[in-house]
């Protein structure tokens, strides 16, 4: 049975950048692609993006020019880095399996509430 | 981008009774793409349903998914305790220049 494992940090002040980590254990890493999906009461559940281990990534438009996700096959490991960050990116931020590019996510973190404040 | 409706926005219901919801989008869903999730307060969502109407694993028979190109349908026959909680719909489509989107979900809760 596959366990995702998130954290980081939850307090951020604006301009700064969100990182986020997430450790897969109990299941393959490579046969899947590995989504970020946040959820903020303002906006609702909003896919961020995805990658696999072999470096096929894919981020929502609204947010590409300020996010990377990036994957570490050696510790089954999937990180989220969001720069310049401001209060509209408060959200909990959860990590998810797919099984391929785009598609429904099977498998999900306990989420990390992020808050954005000054 | 694909635009999901959901509705209603709450439903109140007794434990035994039936319940349905829908999820509308704004353009046809192509192959069916199309899941439910389960939300419990402080929990992360859970996969029910995928393509329209395929149960995931450990999903009892009670959940039942069903529709196709813009109109979606959940169905829970007889409502446990345990299914009071919100449900979400999520569009999806494999290696698809959009990105998954999911709609705003109904809260299903105890009358």
């Amino acid at each position: 049975q596959v366990q995702l494992q998130q954290w980081g940090a939850g307090l951020l002040k604006p301009s700064e950048t969100l990182s986020l980590t997430c450790a897969v254990s109990g299941g393959s890493f490579t046969n899947y692609y590995w989504t970020w999906i946040r959820q903020s009461p303002g906006k609702g559940l909003e896919w961020i993006g995805e990658n696999n281990h072999r470096g096929s990534s894919r981020y929502n438009p609204s947010l590409q020019s300020r996010v990377t996700i990036s994957v570490d096959t050696s510790k089954k490991h999937v990180s989220l880095s969001l720069a310049s960050v401001t209060a509209a990116d408060s959200a909990v931020y959860f990590c998810t399996r797919s099984w391929s590019s785009g598609y429904y996510s099977d498998s999900w973190g306990q989420g990390t509430l992020v808050t954005v404040s000054s | 981008e694909i635009v999901l409706t959901q509705s209603p926005g709450t439903l109140s219901l007794s434990p035994g009774e039936g319940a349905t919801f829908s999820c509308r989008a704004s353009q046809s869903i192509t192959y069916t793409s199309l899941a439910w999730y389960q939300q419990k307060p402080g929990q992360a969502p859970r996969l029910l349903i995928y393509g329209a109407s395929n149960r995931a694993t450990g999903i009892p028979d009670r959940f039942s998914g069903s529709g196709s190109g813009t109109d979606f349908t959940l169905s829970i026959s007889r409502l446990e305790p345990e299914d009071f909680a919100v449900y979400y719909c999520q569009q999806y489509q494999q290696f698809a220049t959009s990105v998954p989107t999911f709609g705003g979900g109904t809260k299903v809760e105890i009358k």
